[in-house]
């Protein structure tokens, strides 16, 4: 069954590092997200990503994180300068085609600042 | 302001002991309403989508069900690898179709 792909599972970084977080979606798939998780909170969005454009993004989403699909396979989450309270744990999802508005998670990223 | 709302945050069951989980939605439009189970540590992990009221999906003990203004997930017979958060989520009109508004979920326990 197709699925979608995070890399890294688990990353510590230092408090003002920039990290990058990569996500492979389902191949056929054309509408992308990034969505956080605080431990213990509710899943947030963060933003959408269609036709290599953002589509809409949270008030989470300010101007430290950025969105990029490189190639035809990665998207990336990027975060410039990252904070304490940036810990979480950040989930890539895709929809498209075929699936209909079914929106499928890939198994996180878990990011601690510290 | 679009919200949703879950209960119970908890239930403990022992095997075989059937009940339902709630979801209940205030939004200005509702485009669906998602069900995704979520194991500890993993990402959600679809389950259901219902678009009106009215409509009911079954995926082996689990049914969901959709009114105006709530959600059931009815767990019949349930066995100890149901044991999972269960995560209720709303898609609104007038934003992006991936721009899911989630519930706190109900930790689900089911005891052998």
């Amino acid at each position: 069954e197709p699925e979608v792909t995070q890399t890294p599972s688990h990353q510590v970084t230092q408090m003002g590092q920039e990290v990058i977080l990569r996500c492979v979606p389902i191949s056929n798939h054309l509408y992308f997200y990034w969505y956080r998780q605080i431990l213990g909170q509710k899943v947030e969005f963060l933003v959408s990503f269609y036709n290599n454009e953002i589509s809409e993004k949270s008030e989470i989403f300010d101007d430290q994180f950025s969105v990029e699909r490189p190639d035809g396979s990665n998207f990336t989450l990027k975060i410039r300068s990252t904070k304490l309270e940036d810990s979480a744990m950040y989930f890539c999802a895709s929809s498209g085609l075929g699936s209909g508005n079914t929106i499928y998670f890939g198994e996180g990223s878990w990011l601690t600042v510290v | 302001e679009d919200q949703v709302t879950q209960s119970p945050e908890a239930l403990r069951l022992q095997e075989g002991e059937s009940s339902s989980l709630n979801c209940s939605y205030t939004v200005s439009g509702l485009r669906g309403l998602f069900w995704y189970r979520q194991d500890p540590g993993k990402g959600p992990e679809f389950l259901f989508t219902l678009y009106s009221a009215g409509e009911e999906k079954e995926k082996e003990r689990l049914k969901a069900t959709l009114t105006k203004k709530e959600s059931f997930l009815h767990i019949t017979a349930p066995k100890p690898e149901d044991s999972a958060t269960y995560l209720c989520a709303v898609q609104v009109y007038g934003g992006s179709q991936g721009n899911l508004i989630f519930g706190k979920g109900t930790k689900l326990s089911v005891k052998p």
